[in-house]
């Protein structure tokens, strides 16, 4: 069966950790998504990956095809930056599998 | 942002009445999907759309059903409303659907009594 798993599925933090959020899947994928949700609110794309490395500003999304596991990193994070992140992926086919999100908190 | 728009935006009906949900793209992506987000799941397919009058089920497709007459129209319609059925549902596009960005609309909150 085709999944997706994320982990943690909460983290609060401190404003300026460095904080990271993992997505694990089990079987191969053509692509990676990671997505994030304010409360109450849609849906944004973050990153979209197949391979490496992307970096936008303070986040950072890692993908290891080999190891099936993919990890978004925050630096220097802040309260704006609450929010749920959710990791999706194309197993070989146009729809996407998300995993259940990770909810971030980040106090001041 | 992606010009996707989702009407209405909150929704409180009676079960066992019709309800349509409409998803409106300007961005003239051929895949359209119809998303619902509950507690403890992540996002699940409906139905989706790869282009006018063709769609085909996602895997909580039951008591949902869709059409797609118009390029930038995905309307997702539930025949008979049930308490079940109660959730925010979400409207995506995505230029080809495989390997390329999806873009999100705001989200319907239907709540059904």
């Amino acid at each position: 069966k085709n999944e997706v798993e994320q982990s943690p599925q909460n983290l609060t933090a401190q404003e300026g950790e460095f904080i990271t959020i993992n997505c694990s899947y089990s079987v191969g994928i053509s692509a990676l998504h990671w997505l994030q949700q304010h409360p109450g609110g849609g849906i944004v794309s973050l990153f979209m990956l197949s391979s490496g490395k992307k970096k936008h500003g303070r986040l950072i999304a890692t993908i290891n095809i080999q190891e099936k596991h993919s990890s978004l990193h925050i630096t220097a994070s802040h309260p704006r930056d609450s929010a749920v992140y959710i990791c999706a992926v194309n197993f070989g086919n146009e729809k996407l599998t998300f995993g259940t999100g990770t909810r971030l908190t980040i106090i001041p | 942002d992606a010009g996707i728009t989702q009407s209405p935006r909150h929704k409180v009906t009676e079960t066992g009445t019709p309800v349509t949900l409409r998803c409106h793209q300007t961005e003239n992506h051929r895949y359209m999907y119809w998303y619902r987000q509950d507690p403890g799941h992540g996002l699940r397919l409906i139905h989706y759309s790869y282009g006018v009058k063709d769609t085909d089920k996602g895997e909580v497709s039951d008591g949902y059903s869709v059409s797609r007459s118009k390029t930038e129209d995905f309307l997702l319609t539930l025949e008979s409303a049930t308490s079940s059925q109660t959730s925010v549902y979400f409207c995506a596009i995505s230029y080809s659907g495989r390997n390329t960005e999806a873009f999100f609309g705001q989200g319907t909150r239907l709540t059904v009594v």
